[in-house]
């Protein structure tokens, strides 16, 4: 069964601390692993797609990077408008469903 | 502009009501999604469809029908037979193959 499991469920930081969110994942066939933003009340925002191990993105503070088993999402000296909860999805080649974890809550502190 | 635009933003129903959560595309993209998202929990898959007149269950399927006669439009009916209905209601699109989806804006369903 495809899976997606996302630690932590939850993380403070002050800001300019760097972290890391990280996302494992089980699928037969990855197709490709995305990763998302969103706010309370709002619909998901994309940031990333990852598609081999080796890859890597950047978007900001934010980066992305894959291996076969996990995906991390770093993020450097962050600022209180990046916290959010992020959320990690990943579409298997066999039928295209994207599934979604639960999410990292981030609350950046000033 | 190009995007998915989900309507209404905040519905309420009576239990034992049968409504219809509207979602509606311009980005001329292939496949469509719904998702349940409860509170603190991640994105739970409906129902998804990757062509016209076609679709398939998700993970949470029961209780809950769609349609896709157009392709801008995959209307989902949040049936009586769904015992815990209320709930944030996601509508996603994407072009077919490797490529992310986009979401729309959500509608909140609070059946009392």
């Amino acid at each position: 069964e495809d899976q997606v499991t996302q630690s932590p469920e939850a993380l403070r930081l002050q800001e300019g601390e760097s972290s890391s969110l990280n996302c494992s994942y089980t699928v037969s066939g990855l197709r490709g692993l995305f990763w998302y933003r969103q706010d309370p009340g709002k619909g998901p925002e994309f940031l990333f797609t990852l598609y081999s191990a080796g890859e890597e993105k950047e978007k900001e503070r934010l980066k992305a990077t894959l291996t076969k088993k996990e995906s991390f999402l770093h993020i450097t000296a962050p600022k209180p408008e990046d916290s959010a909860t992020y959320l990690c999805a990943v579409q298997a080649r066999r039928d295209d469903k994207i599934i979604f974890g639960k999410g990292t809550r981030l609350h950046i502190l000033p | 502009d190009g995007g998915i635009t989900q309507s209404p933003k905040y519905l309420f129903r009576k239990e034992g009501q049968n409504v219809t959560l509207s979602c509606e595309q311009n980005l001329n993209h292939d496949a469509m999604y719904w998702y349940r998202q409860d509170p603190g929990q991640g994105l739970r898959l409906i129902y998804y469809s990757q062509i016209v007149n076609d679709f398939q269950k998700g993970d949470i399927a029961e209780g809950y029908s769609v349609s896709r006669e157009k392709k801008e439009s995959f209307p989902l009916t949040v049936t009586s037979a769904q015992k815990n209905p209320t709930a944030f209601y996601l509508c996603a699109s994407s072009i077919m193959g490797n490529t992310e989806a986009f979401f729309g804006q959500g509608t909140r369903l609070t059946v009392v």
